[in-house]
């Protein structure tokens, strides 16, 4: 399998729920990335994580806790969210090369919070 | 925040009709990156300007950095229903380790 891969694509949970998302990526790639994205609302970056070590986390509230337990795999872990947390999670990975932050998303995890 | 705004929000024409879209900031960016994505799944980078005043030609799609790095524009010809999806816009600085992405513009093309 190529490129990255996120999973489940779909999630339905209650706000009482724990869930994670996985994302894997197979390019070799030493930067992964969570992202929200919202209805009407920019990209918004959540977590990036530089060689294995978390380097920005924007604000985000704790209900969202990320893992990077290796290059190759990114977790977000959820526990009692909201409803207005329902939006499309796009995990994305990225290689410096020259300066450039190039970056290769998966397809998404859709999320509802019921 | 570094906020890259684009416009327009949304665009709806008929196939073999020219587009542009445009990102605009009030800062400057060394690189700046476009993306597109389709519904249901994750943004695809179409491709990364780093010099000021670059010109870019990606078969029918033109993409352009402005002079001073602040601004991008894609020019589309003769568009068909395949361009349809969400275009983003994303600057990278200096120092920062990711990237800012634009507010994005939704263009359908009619067949």
């Amino acid at each position: 399998e190529t490129g990255v891969t996120q999973t489940p694509r779909h999630l339905v949970m209650g706000m009482t729920n724990k869930k994670s998302l996985k994302c894997e990526q197979h390019l070799g790639h030493n930067a992964m990335y969570w992202y929200k994205q919202s209805a009407k609302k920019p990209l918004e970056l959540m977590f990036v994580y530089s060689l294995e070590e978390r380097v920005e986390n924007n604000s985000v509230p704790s209900r969202f806790s990320p893992e990077c337990p290796n290059s190759s795999h990114l977790f977000l872990h959820l526990h009692t969210l909201q409803p207005e947390d329902s939006a499309l999670y796009l995990c994305a990975s990225s290689r410096l090369t020259g300066g450039l932050y190039e970056q290769y998303f998966g397809p998404g995890t859709r999320l509802t919070v019921t | 925040t570094q906020l890259l705004e684009q416009s327009p929000q949304f665009l709806s024409i008929q196939e073999g009709e020219n587009l542009t879209v445009y990102c605009n900031s009030s800062s400057v960016f060394s690189s700046l990156q476009w993306y597109r994505q389709e519904p249901g799944e994750g943004p695809v980078l179409l491709v990364t300007v780093v010099t000021g005043g670059e010109v870019k030609k990606l078969k029918r799609l033109t993409f352009q950095f402005g002079d001073a790095r602040k601004d991008s524009s894609l020019h589309i010809t003769a568009a068909q229903p395949g361009d349809t999806g969400l275009y983003l816009c994303a600057g990278e600085q200096t120092g920062a380790n990711n990237l800012f992405f634009g507010t994005g513009t939704r263009l359908t093309v009619i067949p």
